[in-house]
């Protein structure tokens, strides 16, 4: 069975261009969740998808957002860049069916310059 | 803030070593999960332990919960020098947000060979 995957694995970026990060859950799976890691924050959660539907995000501004896609798989854009948003980003899935475990991805390490 | 709050920060132990860390949290929670994080990569889920469980055991790993205490504590037994990782503890809140995951900075643990 396939894991998460994310796209890209690593990208670059200049203040005030936009980021678009992808994710591909699990098969099966219907949730996922999107995270941001920076240096010294731990991981901050930032979006909840789940059957296409966004059900809670994190204390971020709206220049985060995301969509969840018919196949599930799901799409973090972060507009006008700022240079503390440089992270790893990760996602993870879930199944409705099998429990609370999240599955992590490999994470998109963003820099922005 | 919700999170889990991991401590100490960082456990350095020599191979064979026993290493235990701990996670202290703030309201009633439905399950509180374990996971591993090595450099700067995904996370791997380790261990899930209910709100009525006392203990866990999973191969070399023991996780107890205290809820009166609200607290955790994740025991490695004879650690090996690939235990080498960061680990979170992360927190389901009872409610609504049970399938919602909070997370910490971590204990970031060095195996010494």
């Amino acid at each position: 069975e396939a894991g998460v995957t994310q796209s890209p694995t690593h990208l670059i970026k200049t203040r005030g261009q936009q980021a678009t990060l992808r994710c591909s859950p699990i098969s099966g799976h219907t949730s996922v969740y999107w995270y941001q890691q920076a240096l010294g924050l731990g991981l901050q959660f930032l979006l909840w998808y789940d059957e296409g539907e966004e059900r809670n995000r994190g204390n971020f501004p709206p220049r985060f957002s995301g969509r969840q896609f018919p196949n599930y798989s799901s799409e973090l854009n972060v507009n006008a860049l700022e240079l503390e948003d440089s992270a790893l980003y990760l996602c993870a899935s879930r199944s409705r069916t099998a429990g609370e475990t999240q599955y992590f991805g490999p994470g998109t390490r963003l820099l922005v310059l | 803030s919700q999170q889990g709050e991991e401590d100490p920060q960082a456990l350095s132990i020599q191979e064979g070593e026993n290493a235990t860390m701990n996670c202290s949290y703030k309201t009633s929670i439905n399950n509180l999960q374990w996971y591993r994080q090595n450099s700067g990569r995904g996370l791997v889920h380790l261990i899930l332990i209910r709100s009525n469980e006392r203990e866990k055991h999973s191969g070399r790993l023991r996780v107890t919960l205290d809820t009166s205490k609200k607290s955790s504590s994740l025991l490695i037994t004879a650690s090996r020098a690939a235990d080498t990782a960061s680990y979170f503890c992360a927190p389901a809140y009872s409610g609504a947000g049970s399938y919602q995951l909070t997370f910490g900075k971590g204990t970031k643990l060095s195996v010494i060979p």
